[in-house]
C-alpha cells in the first residue's frame, strides 16, 4: 500500500487563487517532500521538510508538516497556468524488509484555468 | 548544463524481446534510481545504486535487470519475462545519502508493439 496519499486527486482552480494539495501518511518518517510533474516530463523537487520541522516555505509555496496527524499540505499561492502539473508527496520510511526507502504517492493533479 | 539525459525518449518492444533503456547523469551523484510509472499510479521503484558495481532490488524488480559500471551511467534492461512492460520509465539521481531529493530524467515510454 502507498505510504503517502494525495487529496484531492483532482483540482481545478481559477489563476490568482491559491490551491491546496493533502498528503497523508501511515508510518514515522524522516523526511517528506513534494516534487511538481508536467505532462510527460521528469519529476523536479520542490520542497523537504524535516520531521522536526513544521513549516517551510520556497517562493509561493508553503508546506506544513503535522507529524500527529502524519499529514502535510502543499500551500501554491496566486497560481499562475503555469503551475499547472501533477503534484506528488514522497515518503521516506523503512519497508518490511528493514531498508529505507521512498515511497511516492498517486499525485494530485492541479489545473489552473487562465 | 547538468543533468540526467534518458534515451531514447520512445521504446517499442516486440514480444520475446530485450531492450535496454539508456540513462547518463553529468550531476557527479552517487545514488541512482529507476522507477516505473503507470496512470493513476504513483511511481514504483524497480532498482537503485548507492555505488559503482552495486544495486539493490526495489518493489518491482522481477523481469528487469540493471548495471552500475560507472558512476555516470545506470542501464535498464527490461526482459522477456516482464509480461506488462508498458509504462512511462523514469531515471533519478541523488546526492551524497541515498533518498535524499532527486532529480529526474525526462524518461522513456515503452510500448509493445
Amino acid at each position: 500500500s502507498q505510504q503517502g496519499e494525495e487529496d484531492p486527486q483532482a483540482l481545478s482552480i481559477q489563476e490568482g487563487e491559491n490551491a491546496t494539495m493533502n498528503c497523508s501518511y501511515k508510518t514515522s518518517i524522516n523526511n517528506l517532500q513534494w516534487y511538481r510533474q508536467n505532462s510527460g516530463r521528469g519529476l523536479v523537487h520542490l520542497i523537504l521538510i524535516r520531521s522536526n520541522e513544521r513549516e517551510k516555505h520556497s517562493g509561493r509555496l508553503r508546506v506544513t508538516l503535522d507529524t500527529s496527524k502524519k499529514s502535510s499540505s502543499l500551500l501554491i499561492t496566486a497560481s499562475r497556468a503555469a503551475d499547472t502539473a501533477s503534484y506528488f508527496c514522497a515518503t521516506d520510511g523503512v519497508n518490511s524488509g528493514g531498508y529505507q526507502k521512498v515511497t511516492f504517492g498517486i499525485g494530485t493533479k492541479l489545473q489552473v484555468i487562465p | 548544463d547538468g543533468g540526467i539525459t534518458q534515451s531514447p525518449k520512445y521504446l517499442f518492444r516486440k514480444e520475446g524481446q530485450n531492450v535496454t533503456l539508456s540513462c547518463e547523469q553529468n550531476l557527479n551523484h552517487d545514488a541512482m534510481y529507476w522507477y516505473r510509472q503507470d496512470p493513476g499510479q504513483g511511481l514504483r521503484l524497480i532498482y537503485y545504486s548507492q555505488i559503482v558495481n552495486d544495486f539493490q532490488k526495489g518493489d518491482i524488480a522481477e523481469g528487469y535487470s540493471v548495471s552500475r559500471e560507472k558512476k555516470e551511467s545506470f542501464p535498464l534492461t527490461v526482459t522477456s519475462a516482464q509480461k506488462n512492460p508498458t509504462a512511462f520509465y523514469l531515471c533519478a539521481s541523488s546526492i551524497g545519502r541515498i533518498w535524499g531529493p532527486q532529480h529526474f530524467g525526462d524518461g522513456t515510454r515503452l510500448s509493445i508493439l
